[in-house]
């Protein structure tokens, strides 16, 4: 079956270091892959997308590029702020119109980001 | 544009009663979903509406049940409420021209006693 598989966290970083979140899917054909982040005490809010092979998500300084030889779609920054501490999740979507848009997500990653 | 609302936030129930939780999505979106996140679980997709149509599914019992009205706004169900409900539930809306991404409101917490 389709699965998303994230790094086990906690991650847990100094301000300005450098962040890579891995994240690797298993799927037939071609999903729409997403990242999300989740603060304390809310929902998810949507961080990047990418919707075919070698697509680069981006926002708020992260990116992500669809790889699909590798089956891959691994979060990074070039340098955290204590704000980006918060679980991120990578998630992926078939995006059938007709069948729905059901998200299935990974575990979570922690990020933990001192001053 | 105001974004996804749920309500109630917060929930405190007993085992064996049923609750409703409620969702309304951003303007302009028809599509539905809602999710159940929990700590070991992690987060898992309970059912999507879309046009006040069920059309996908996952694999949770028939006590968990959903439905959308004509104003894209919608409800869940879940009846005879055991412990292992207790969670945090998500709902997120979908634009019908976007390309797939969902909306998610803050969640409602649900504790089951």
């Amino acid at each position: 079956g389709n699965s998303v598989t994230q790094m086990e966290g906690p991650v847990t970083l100094s301000e300005e270091a450098f962040l890579t979140i891995n994240c690797t899917y298993t799927a037939t054909g071609y999903p729409s892959l997403f990242w999300y982040v989740q603060y304390p005490g809310e929902g998810l809010q949507l961080l990047l997308k990418a919707t075919k092979a070698d697509d680069k998500g981006s926002n708020k300084g992260f990116e992500a590029t669809y790889r699909k030889e590798t089956t891959s779609f691994h979060l990074e920054k070039g340098s955290v702020q204590v704000s980006d501490s918060a679980v991120y999740f990578c998630a992926l979507t078939y995006g059938y119109r007709q069948a729905g848009t059901a998200l299935i997500f990974g575990k979570g990653t922690t990020l933990s980001v001192s001053s | 544009k105001a974004g996804v609302t749920q309500t109630p936030r917060y929930l405190i129930k007993t085992r064996g009663q049923q609750v409703t939780l409620s969702c309304s999505p951003i303007s302009g979106h028809r599509s539905v979903s809602w999710y159940q996140q929990t700590p070991g679980q992690g987060l898992q997709f309970l059912f999507e509406y879309f046009s006040e149509t069920q059309r996908n599914k996952g694999n949770f019992p028939g006590r968990f049940s959903g439905r959308q009205f004509s104003n894209s706004r919608s409800e869940m169900n879940v009846s005879t409420l055991e412990l292992g409900d207790s969670a945090l539930y998500l709902c997120a809306s979908s634009s019908p021209t976007g390309e797939y991404e969902q909306y998610f409101g803050p969640g409602t917490r649900l504790t089951v006693t």
